[in-house]
């Protein structure tokens, strides 16, 4: 089946730094959504995109649907302790099922 | 309300044994979904239901079978555990197919 690309990885940053991450998809997408997932929990939704070209934001996230509906991206400012897990994106086409991505894994460096 | 939640929380199969995971929802969700997570995988989707009495199978539904008798639960089975099957299993809710999905906190499984 399909998946998104996502990169990187893994990031390790320390506190107070700024981070970005993206999806890449060979298919469009009409929702991009991008969830956090705690150890040992289930994901979480963080932001939800609609349209092409969408920039939104969530406190200190930021999140944009990109023009081509193929990727998507978000970024994390000023990060925190808080912060740390693994965050997804997903893609989703109507009422089709959603597509996610392999996860990008933050860890912060006290 | 309590969400989405799952039961047990974690398991330990032998090969060839039968096991049965249970979500349960009480936000009146029409759409259920059970995922599989595997490192370096991301969430893959087994088996979904779009309402009470309904299900349909995901990307890899091979090995599982689900139940929707009662709308607010979706029951995931494994009739003969492979160790393929060792996983972190999500359940998921949404009210529509195509609105939010509310995630369980996870079954952690070892097939031994």
């Amino acid at each position: 089946g399909q998946q998104l690309n996502q990169s990187p990885q893994s990031m390790f940053i320390q506190e107070g730094e700024d981070v970005s991450m993206n999806c890449t998809s060979s298919s469009i997408f009409n929702t991009w959504l991008w969830y956090k997932q705690d150890p040992g929990e289930g994901p979480v939704l963080l932001i939800a995109l609609y349209k092409a070209g969408e920039l939104t934001s969530n406190g200190r996230l930021t999140a944009q649907f990109g023009i081509t509906r193929k990727d998507s991206f978000l970024n994390i400012s000023a990060s925190i302790p808080s912060d740390v897990g693994i965050y997804f994106c997903a893609g989703q086409r109507g009422n089709e099922k959603l597509t996610f991505g392999t996860g990008t894994r933050l860890t912060i460096i006290p | 309300n309590a969400g989405v939640t799952q039961t047990p929380k974690f398991r330990v199969l032998k090969t060839g044994q039968s096991m049965t995971l249970l979500c349960a929802q009480d936000m009146n969700h029409e759409y259920m979904y059970w995922y599989r997570q595997d490192p370096g995988m991301g969430l893959r989707l087994i088996h979904y239901s779009v309402g009470e009495g309904t299900t349909a199978k995901g990307e890899v539904p091979d090995g599982y079978n689900v139940s929707r008798l009662k709308k607010q639960n979706f029951l995931l089975g494994l009739e003969s555990a492979a160790p393929s099957q060792t996983s972190v299993y999500f359940c998921a809710s949404a009210n529509t197919g195509e609105e939010t999905q509310y995630f369980g906190p996870g079954t952690r499984l070892l097939v031994l």
